[in-house]
């Protein structure tokens, strides 16, 4: 079945470091792949999208873009701050609307 | 913005009682679903509604689960005889329309805790 492989986390990093959280996703036909965001004690937000080979999600100063051809939707950052410390979860859904997520990856960033 | 909301934040119950787990979705939305993650687990989908009937259900969402929307703003999922492994934070989504490629809004969840 469908499926979501994520980077362990945590991941630690310093104020202004760049980020890149590693996700990949086993699937037939054509997924839609999100990043959803958890800070603490908040519920789940979606961070950004991509529906389409190639496309480009983008929100917050995050990226992730949609390779079909390596099965990936990585998430990178440019310059984090201490306010991006949360829990990412990287998901699809596929021809049924059912969203299948990733374990999460917690990201801690120091000042 | 538009919130999804869920009542009680955290339940704690004793093993074999019932628990009704409260939502209430996005009020232009039409479809509703439950998820569950047990503490250091992933994001499990149990069960989605649409039209006052289940679309479809996880093989999690057994004979012991149930949901009803017994309103029109109100959107339920009971738990009869719960058991210790049914701990988990449990979170409600809805959307407006259908579709792999509509992201569902999630509420902040509600944590329980069997006894």
């Amino acid at each position: 079945g469908d499926s979501v492989t994520q980077m362990e986390g945590p991941v630690t990093l310093s104020e202004e470091a760049f980020l890149t959280i590693n996700c990949t996703y086993t699937a037939t036909g054509y997924p839609s792949l999100f990043w959803y965001v958890q800070y603490p004690g908040e519920g789940l937000q979606l961070l950004l999208k991509a529906t389409k080979a190639d496309d480009k999600g983008s929100n917050k100063g995050f990226e992730a873009t949609y390779r079909k051809e390596t099965t990936s939707f990585h998430l990178e950052k440019g310059s984090v701050q201490v306010s991006d410390s949360a829990v990412y979860f990287c998901a699809l859904a596929n021809r049924d609307d059912k969203i299948i997520f990733g374990k999460g990856t917690r990201l801690h960033i120091l000042p | 913005e538009p919130e999804v909301t869920q009542t009680p934040s955290h339940q704690v119950t004793q093993m074999g009682q019932e628990v009704i787990l409260r939502c209430v979705p996005i009020s232009n939305h039409l479809y509703f679903y439950w998820y569950r993650q047990i503490l250091g687990q992933k994001v499990e989908f149990l069960v989605s509604f649409y039209n006052n009937e289940i679309s479809e259900k996880s093989e999690i969402f057994d004979d012991q689960f149930s949901v009803e929307r017994p309103d029109g703003s109100n959107f339920t999922l009971k738990i009869r005889s719960t058991k210790l492994e049914d701990s988990a934070m449990y979170f409600c989504a809805s959307t407006r329309d259908r579709g792999y490629n509509q992201p569902q809004h999630f509420g902040d969840g509600t944590r329980l805790s069997i006894l």
